[in-house]
């Protein structure tokens, strides 16, 4: 299976401030036929199932705000959230589809500082 | 608007058989990828495995054959069978829709199963 690792496993962020979490995977996560990364990005607030944030590594999912992107390549991506807003506190996960079974990321809090 | 909606037994006596059903509204479960995903403290998140299309069925071999996934289109749902569980088996789980059998997209709120005697 392909081993999805986050850093930091927590983070505190001022209100405002650039929050950075980034996934490396145990494998490359090109897909050859788009030439695109098998990652995908989630946001989990408590009591609530996770909610997709982006996919194909840096394609950010309809409604999700332009302050969240996502980047890299091979076998490094990284999710910011350029400006931190209250409602973005909650726990961010990687997902690798590029080979079965699916594998996450342990997560990463995200906190107010 | 696509909802999913988790349904079964909350509790589960250690070596008997958890069942959940998942009932879809909004899209057809007929040509899509459909899921089932587990989240517990321990382990974190889990894909169990795939249905498509009547037939085409993928698992995580970490469940060694004990998962059972089907689908019935004339009522819109599809289920989750897991045999021998264990305490390791307590977790919330999840159906979820996956687009293009790839990244799960829809989420349904998630079952709480805890197994205990």
């Amino acid at each position: 299976d392909i081993v999805m690792t986050q850093s930091p496993d927590s983070l505190a962020v001022s209100l405002g401030e650039r929050a950075t979490i980034h996934c490396k995977s145990s494998e490359s996560l090109l897909f050859r036929p788009n030439n695109k990364y098998s990652l995908s990005w989630y946001q989990q607030k408590p009591g609530q199932p996770p909610s997709l944030l982006i996919y194909w590594a840096t394609t950010r999912h309809s409604g999700v705000p332009d302050r969240f992107t996502g980047s890299g390549s091979g076998t490094d991506f990284t999710l910011t959230i350029s400006s931190l807003q209250a409602e973005d506190v909650a726990v961010y996960y990687c997902h690798q589809y590029s080979s079965s079974p699916s594998t996450f990321g342990q997560g990463t809090k995200l906190e107010l500082k | 608007q696509v909802q999913l909606q988790e349904s079964g037994p909350g509790l589960v006596k250690p070596s008997e058989i958890l069942s959940l059903t998942c009932n879809v509204s909004g899209d057809l479960i007929r040509y899509k990828y459909w899921s089932w995903i587990r989240q517990s403290p321990g382990k974190g998140l889990e894909w169990i495995g795939q249905f498509y299309n009547g037939g085409v069925i993928s698992y995580n071999p970490s469940f060694k054959s004990r998962a059972t996934i089907s689908g019935d289109t004339s009522k819109n749902q599809f289920s989750l069978r897991l045999t021998s569980v264990t305490a390791a088996d307590t977790a919330v789980y999840f159906c979820v829709r996956e687009q293009l059998g790839f990244w799960p997209d829809v989420w349904g709120r998630g079952s709480h199963v805890t197994v205990s005697s």
